[in-house]
């Protein structure tokens, strides 16, 4: 299985709406990232948050990270077209990058 | 000024052929990936060199022998074509200690007829 899981799998909002995308993964880990994938591209990576940190913002992205839970969140304030992607969270274990399954978002005009 | 390129974009091929992807990074970082991305999307790490060296290789068929002729440039040879190779394949780079911030090429998306 997956060291990393999202949900939802797909999220269809209205521009100007927030988007949340949730993390779950397995082992403990020393930090997590964030990536977005455009349609036909490579990844970019978007954010990383450390263990010992509960909250980091980039602009209008806001990830959050509960260690007890083993999980992360990634919100999209304010959405934009431009914002359709998929979004990956990752996390890196013995030196090995391990991909969530990935949330399609959709920011309808 | 493309940081991590990967040649070709589209391949499409016939079962039981051989063929090559390429990948050039000119960010100077010393570690190189190939992952390979299923239809659902789903992103698995198949190698890992550093400094021309393999780190990772995970349960990949033997018709896959990446190789790097230098630091800033990891090929990836496919033998003998199966249907099931069809994907994208991508190249990523990063610096040794820095395994969680990837550079990421455009993909090469490879169909097998």
């Amino acid at each position: 299985s997956q060291q990393g899981e999202e949900d939802p799998q797909a999220l269809s909002i209205q521009e100007g709406e927030n988007a949340t995308m949730n993390c779950s993964y397995k082992t403990s880990i020393n930090n997590l990232q964030w990536y977005r994938q455009n349609s036909g591209r490579g990844l970019v990576h978007l954010i990383l948050i450390r263990s010992n940190e509960r909250e980091k913002h980039s602009g209008r992205l806001r990830v959050t990270l509960d260690t007890s839970k083993k999980s992360s969140s990634l919100l999209i304030t304010a959405s934009r077209a431009a914002d359709t992607a998929s979004y990956f969270c990752a996390t890196v274990v013995a030196g090995k990058s391990t991909f969530g399954d990935g949330t399609t978002l959709t920011v309808k005009p | 000024d493309t940081a991590v390129s990967q040649t070709p974009k589209y391949l499409v091929t016939q079962m039981g052929n051989d063929k090559s992807i390429k990948c050039e990074q000119n960010l100077g970082h010393d570690t190189m990936y190939w992952y390979k991305q299923d239809s659902k999307k789903f992103l698995k790490i198949m190698f890992s060199y550093n400094n021309k060296e393999l780190i990772i290789n995970e349960t990949v068929p033997n018709r896959f022998s990446p190789k790097s002729p230098d630091k800033a440039h990891l090929n990836l040879h496919i033998n003998s074509l199966e249907l099931g190779d069809s994907a994208v394949y991508f190249c990523a780079s990063s610096q040794p200690d820095r395994v969680h911030e990837q550079y990421f090429g455009p993909g090469t998306r490879l169909t097998v007829t």
